[in-house]
């Protein structure tokens, strides 16, 4: 069973879609977030989430819009999509402070 | 906000050795200190953590160790392994409300056979 799932795993577009990323864990953790990993390999916080609220959003443009239905989920809709959004983006999740990771969903923007 | 420091950037060692790998923080409220192993393709998976209260930890083949008052940690990983070449990621976090793991801008490790 994994943990924390995220889909796809790879996502190839053109600039100006739309697309989403869906993420699920069965950790029964209360906290969810996504990051994302630049060329560099630097992880950056993006969203959190406590309980389906928002918690934290670190400065991300607009056109990204996490959603949360409830607290096992976490997805991730970015609106017209800029050649500057390739990257990986991680799902996590955490409780007491120990924070597991998706396996992570390649974005390219071509 | 916090601030974390790794390096260096990449080490490459032979198989058997001893490899280090040093962080400092910058927020002194910072009490819990993760340590993550990245292989490529895959997400940062958790291989040790330790909190403000210990000043070491060992697991196998890994160690972590820590210094408050200096405000810096460190990972050691004895025997290495070819296995164990991936990137690794230190992390502080605050205990402060709903605050967040902010990471070290990662070590490449090349364990040689």
């Amino acid at each position: 069973d994994t943990a924390v799932s995220q889909t796809p795993k790879y996502l190839v577009t053109q600039m100006g879609n739309d697309k989403s990323i869906k993420c699920e864990q069965n950790l029964g953790h209360d906290t969810m977030y996504w990051y994302k990993q630049d060329s560099k390999k630097f992880l950056k916080i993006m969203f959190s989430y406590n309980n389906k609220e928002l918690i934290i959003n670190e400065t991300v443009p607009n056109r990204f819009s996490p959603k949360s239905p409830d607290k096992a989920h976490l997805n991730l809709h970015i609106n017209s999509l800029e050649l500057g959004d390739s990257a990986v983006y991680f799902c996590a999740s955490s409780q007491g402070g120990q924070a597991f990771f998706g396996q992570g969903t390649r974005l390219t923007v071509v | 906000g916090e601030n974390v420091e790794q390096h260096p950037s990449t080490l490459s060692v032979q198989e058997g050795d001893s490899a280090v790998i040093k962080c400092t923080y910058s927020d002194s409220a910072s009490n819990y200190f993760p340590w993550y192993k990245q292989e490529l393709g895959k997400g940062p998976q958790l291989i040790i953590d330790i909190r403000s209260n210990v000043g070491e930890k060992k697991d196998q083949r890994i160690a972590v160790t820590l210094n408050k008052t200096a405000k810096h940690f460190s990972l050691h990983i004895t025997e290495t392994q070819p296995e164990d070449s991936a990137v690794y990621f230190c992390a502080a976090r605050a205990p402060s409300g709903y605050s967040t793991l902010t990471f070290g801008k990662g070590t490449m490790l090349l364990v040689s056979p």
